[in-house]
């Protein structure tokens, strides 16, 4: 338990549904991230948020969607997805933006796009 | 750009040491974080390096060298529960935080 929770575990989705991705801490934290891990890629960093305002966002389509309604809960809203946005989704925290603070990560949602 | 390559796969033996490298192109870096991840599990955080030299944690350590772009993570005593993917990282300052390496992945053999 690393204090970082994502729900769903697994997701399966048709290209034209639309869903969510939920992420809560309670570290107390005040930056999220959301990060894709695909098979054989490296981490890849889609957004940033710092005490609830988006810091970064690494040209992800639009289809995309974060959303950091305070600084405990991170949401990633998906619609129109294609098959090669089939990946694990992880969610991270760390005490600030600073980049010298290590991110905690929760377990990830593992999508599907049929 | 920001290049940073790791061995794909390592095999190694229970009981044994192993060196996992990490090198990078890139400058102007926080440090460089090490983080082990067990399959379909979260990432954990195993060290930090900031200063050039060995950060020791155990059975793992951490080596970091600024002027030749690598970093290595040590792991000796090797035991089963070891074999997971291990990510290097770099980190930046405000926003542009952590860039990851593709991960090493290894097993260890009885």
């Amino acid at each position: 338990e690393t204090g970082v929770t994502q729900t769903p575990r697994h997701l399966v989705m048709g290209m034209t549904n639309k869903k969510s991705l939920k992420c809560e801490q309670h570290l107390g934290h005040n930056a999220m991230y959301w990060y894709k891990q695909s098979a054989k890629k490296p981490l890849e960093l889609m957004f940033v948020y710092s005490l609830e305002e988006r810091v970064e966002n690494n040209s992800v389509p639009s289809r995309f969607s974060p959303e950091c309604p305070n600084s405990s809960h991170l949401f990633l809203h998906l619609h129109t997805l294609q098959p090669e946005d089939s990946a694990l989704y992880l969610c991270a925290s760390s005490q600030d933006d600073r980049g010298d603070e290590k991110l905690f990560f929760g377990s990830g949602t593992q999508l599907s796009v049929l | 750009g920001q290049n940073i390559d790791q061995p794909t796969e390592m095999t190694a033996t229970e009981g044994a040491i192993v060196q996992i490298n990490c090198t990078y192109q890139t400058s102007g870096f926080n440090g460089l974080f090490w983080y082990q991840q067990h399959a379909g599990e979260a990432p954990t955080f195993l060290s930090y390096n900031v200063l050039d030299g060995l950060e020791e944690k155990g059975r793992f350590s951490s080596f970091l060298s600024r002027s030749k772009g690598y970093s290595y993570l040590l792991l000796k005593e090797l035991q089963m529960k070891d074999s997971a993917s291990y990510l290097c990282a770099v980190s930046y300052p405000y926003g542009q935080n952590f860039v990851f390496g593709p991960g090493t992945r290894l097993s260890v053999l009885p």
